[in-house]
C-alpha cells in the first residue's frame, strides 16, 4: 500500500520569505510524486511532478520540489513566498510499477503568507 | 483548450436519494479518475476507466456507488440511497494515457460538492 504524510496542517509564513511544505511518501520501488494546489471552492491545479532524473525539479508559480530518496520526501520550496500563495497545499504518489494508475494524497497543509 | 468540467457543481439530496454526477473529461484524454474529498481531507481514489473500460473500482465505499463511460469519454457517477456520510466533494480528473509514452499529470475539475440531508 502507498501513503502520503505532510506533517504540518498549517504553515504560517512572512512575504517575502522562502517557504517549505514538507511531504513524506512510502511506496513499493520507485516513486511518482507530484504537487497540487487548491484555491477555495476549485479544483487541484498541478504544480510539478518528480518522475526519474534529476532530483530538483522546477515547477508552475516560482515552486520547486527536492526528491530525497533515502529520506523518502518530497518537500516542497519557493524561494520568496507572495500573499497570493496562500491556499492548500497537497502532496500526492503514484508507484511507478503495477497496474494501479490512481494517486494517493496527503491530508494537505495549509499554507497562509502574511503581508 | 477547455479544462475539465462537472455538473452539477453542487447537490443537495435528502438520505434515500439517487444523484448522478457529471464529467467531462478534456478532449482527447484517455484516462478517467473519479475521487472523493471528504470536509479537511485529501482526495481519495474511487475508480478509474482507461476509454469505456473501468479497469479499477476499488476505491468505491459501497456497492450503492456506480461509475460509467459507455463512450469513452463522458463519465457519470452514481449515488444510490444517499447517507449523510456520502457528503463530499466528488472530483473527477483526466489525463492522456499512462503508458511508456510518459507519466502524465492528472488533470482536475472543479468538483461536486454533494451534500446529503
Amino acid at each position: 500500500a502507498q501513503s502520503v504524510a505532510q506533517p504540518e496542517d498549517q504553515v504560517n509564513v512572512a512575504e517575502g520569505n522562502p517557504l517549505t511544505v514538507k511531504c513524506t511518501y512510502s511506496v513499493s520501488g520507485n516513486p511518482y510524486l507530484f504537487w497540487y494546489v487548491q484555491y477555495p471552492n476549485r479544483g487541484l491545479q498541478f504544480l510539478l511532478k518528480y518522475i526519474t532524473g534529476d532530483n530538483l525539479v522546477k515547477g508552475s508559480y516560482g515552486f520547486e520540489a527536492e526528491f530525497n530518496k533515502s529520506q523518502t520526501s518530497f518537500h516542497l520550496k519557493k524561494p520568496s513566498a507572495l500573499v497570493s500563495d496562500s491556499a492548500l497545499y497537497f502532496c500526492a504518489v503514484r508507484a511507478s510499477s503495477g497496474s494501479a494508475r490512481q494517486l494517493t494524497f496527503g491530508s494537505g497543509t495549509q499554507l497562509t503568507v502574511l503581508p | 483548450g477547455a479544462g475539465v468540467s462537472q455538473s452539477p457543481r453542487y447537490k443537495v439530496a435528502k438520505r434515500g436519494q439517487d444523484v448522478a454526477l457529471r464529467c467531462d473529461p478534456i478532449s482527447g484524454h484517455v484516462s478517467l479518475f473519479w475521487y472523493q474529498q471528504a470536509l479537511g481531507q485529501g482526495p481519495e481514489f474511487l475508480t478509474y476507466f482507461q476509454n469505456e473500460a473501468q479497469l479499477d473500482k476499488s476505491g468505491l465505499p459501497s456497492d450503492r456507488f456506480f461509475a460509467e463511460r459507455p463512450e469513452g469519454s463522458v463519465s457519470t457517477l452514481k449515488i444510490q440511497r444517499t447517507q449523510q456520510e456520502d457528503s463530499a466533494v466528488y472530483l473527477c480528473a483526466s489525463s492522456p494515457f499512462q503508458g511508456q509514452g510518459g507519466i502524465y499529470e492528472q488533470y482536475f475539475g472543479p468538483g461536486t460538492r454533494l451534500t446529503v440531508t
